[in-house]
């Protein structure tokens, strides 16, 4: 069975800029969250969808938005770039999103976004 | 207060040696999971091992176990037998049954001396 797939790897953009990053989750899972890492915050929750509706949200400014897809794939959206935007997103998936405290999150590889 | 705190910024371990990874939690309710993930410098985090916390045994998994002490909110990784590989950051998570998200702690970085 697949894995976790995030596109892009690395992505370069410019201030003011906005970017789209895609996750697609194992097949069969139906929650996908998303994650922002960086050096100085360790790992922030950023949200959480489960049949294309949000469940959970982290304490990031509305720039930050997703949306998840019938097929359980997922996107999210920064718009008007900072350069404390520069990080790691890691997207992971999990099969449900019913309050089970037994299920785990698989993560894909992450996309790097620099902001320039 | 924090949810999950893992007080090791960094680890040496010598190759073939064993090494535990301290992590704590707090949480009120009574069903809730453990987790690990170890992250090398790629990237991914990679899932290691679950501990629930109504299992009556800690959890094993290969070269990886789990010492779960739940009166005192303790969830440390062991690693047997250190490889040059297992160099890498080292995250201990919860899930509580009452929400969906994943509290991740701020990680160990272990590095494995040949």
């Amino acid at each position: 069975k697949a894995g976790v797939t995030q596109t892009p790897r690395y992505l370069i953009k410019t201030r003011g800029q906005q970017v789209t990053l895609s996750c697609s989750p194992i097949s069969g899972h139906r929650s996908v969250s998303w994650y922002q890492q960086t050096p100085g915050q360790g790992l922030q929750f950023l949200f959480e969808y489960f049949s294309e509706t949000q469940r959970n949200k982290g304490n990031f400014p509305g720039r930050f938005s997703g949306r998840q897809f019938s097929n359980s794939r997922s996107e999210m959206n920064v718009s008007t770039l900072e350069l404390g935007d520069s990080a790691l997103y890691l997207c992971a998936s999990s099969l449900v999103a019913s309050g089970g405290s037994q299920e785990t999150q698989y993560f894909g590889p992450g996309t790097r976004l620099l902001v320039l | 207060a924090q949810k999950i705190t893992q007080t090791q910024p960094g680890m040496f371990v010598q190759e073939k040696e064993a090494v535990t990874l301290d992590c704590t939690y707090d949480t009120s309710d009574p069903s809730y999971g453990l987790f690990w993930y170890k992250q090398p410098s790629s990237g991914e985090m990679i899932f290691l091992i679950y501990q629930g916390s109504y299992d009556q045994q800690n959890a094993t998994e290969g070269r990886y176990s789990l010492n779960f002490q739940k009166a005192r909110k303790s969830a440390n990784l062991v690693i047997s037998a250190s490889q040059l590989g297992d160099s890498a950051m080292y995250f201990c998570a919860m899930r509580e049954v009452t929400g969906n998200q994943f509290y991740f702690g701020t990680g160990t970085s272990l590095t494995v001396i040949p």
